[in-house]
């Protein structure tokens, strides 16, 4: 079965400064997606950015990007230029290519963004 | 509206009462998820329906009974609870293809509920 390991419970930014949240995975398949979603306290989740385990390129968002690292299975989360607006719960997720869509959650890290 | 909307934001129940939480859709996917989310622990997916059918249930006890009249409708209906029920309970959809390879899922914002 994936799991998906997020060590970091809580981080804690000054604002405009960059953070990274890392995020590892366990896996035997070779394809699968891999995100980050947000859920800030109005409980929205929302998805910051995707990646395709095919892709060698790392995905940017905006302020945001991933460094993918398929074979240690680590996807961190780098938010550049820190907001107020990014404080928020961050989950890393995992799913597979195929079959029907079950993703796997990590527990999160609360992200805290100091004025 | 737009994206993924849940009804009741909030809901508190006793234990023996019978309660439904209600999830509707407007991106026009063919599949709808509930999740369950406690404190300190990962999303726990609950039920999984594509093309109206249900295709995953995690060992749900039956206390919980889901309903997917149609696409864009999926219901969640409650009966005699337990106060470790209590959590946040997520919708989510996404547009699976016939081969079941999809892509992003999109949540709502979630029914907080406390069984007291």
């Amino acid at each position: 079965a994936q799991t998906v390991t997020q060590s970091q419970p809580e981080m804690s930014v000054q604002e405009a400064e960059t953070v990274t949240l890392s995020c590892t995975y366990d896996t035997s398949e070779s394809d699968y997606y891999l995100f980050w979603y947000k859920q800030p306290p109005s409980r929205q989740m929302i998805l910051v950015i995707r990646q395709e385990a095919y892709k060698q390129q790392n995905a940017t968002e905006n302020r945001f990007s991933v460094n993918f690292q398929k074979a240690a299975k680590s996807f961190s989360l780098k938010i550049s230029d820190s907001q107020l607006g990014d404080a928020a719960m961050y989950f890393c997720a995992y799913r597979t290519s195929g079959g029907y869509q079950k993703v796997t959650f990590g527990t999160g890290t609360k992200l805290q963004v100091i004025p | 509206e737009t994206g993924v909307t849940q009804t009741p934001r909030h809901l508190v129940m006793g234990m023996t009462n019978k309660k439904s939480l209600k999830c509707e859709q407007h991106l026009g996917h063919n599949a709808m998820y509930w999740y369950k989310q406690s404190a300190k622990k990962p999303l726990e997916l609950m039920f999984v329906y594509n093309f109206k059918e249900q295709t995953e249930n995690n060992s749900v006890p039956s206390r919980f009974s889901p309903e997917c009249p149609n696409s864009s409708h999926l219901f969640l209906h409650l009966h005699t609870l337990q106060p470790e029920d209590s959590a946040l309970y997520l919708c989510a959809s996404s547009q699976e293809d016939s081969g079941g390879v999809g892509d992003t899922q999109y949540f709502g914002p979630g029914t907080r509920l406390t069984v007291l």
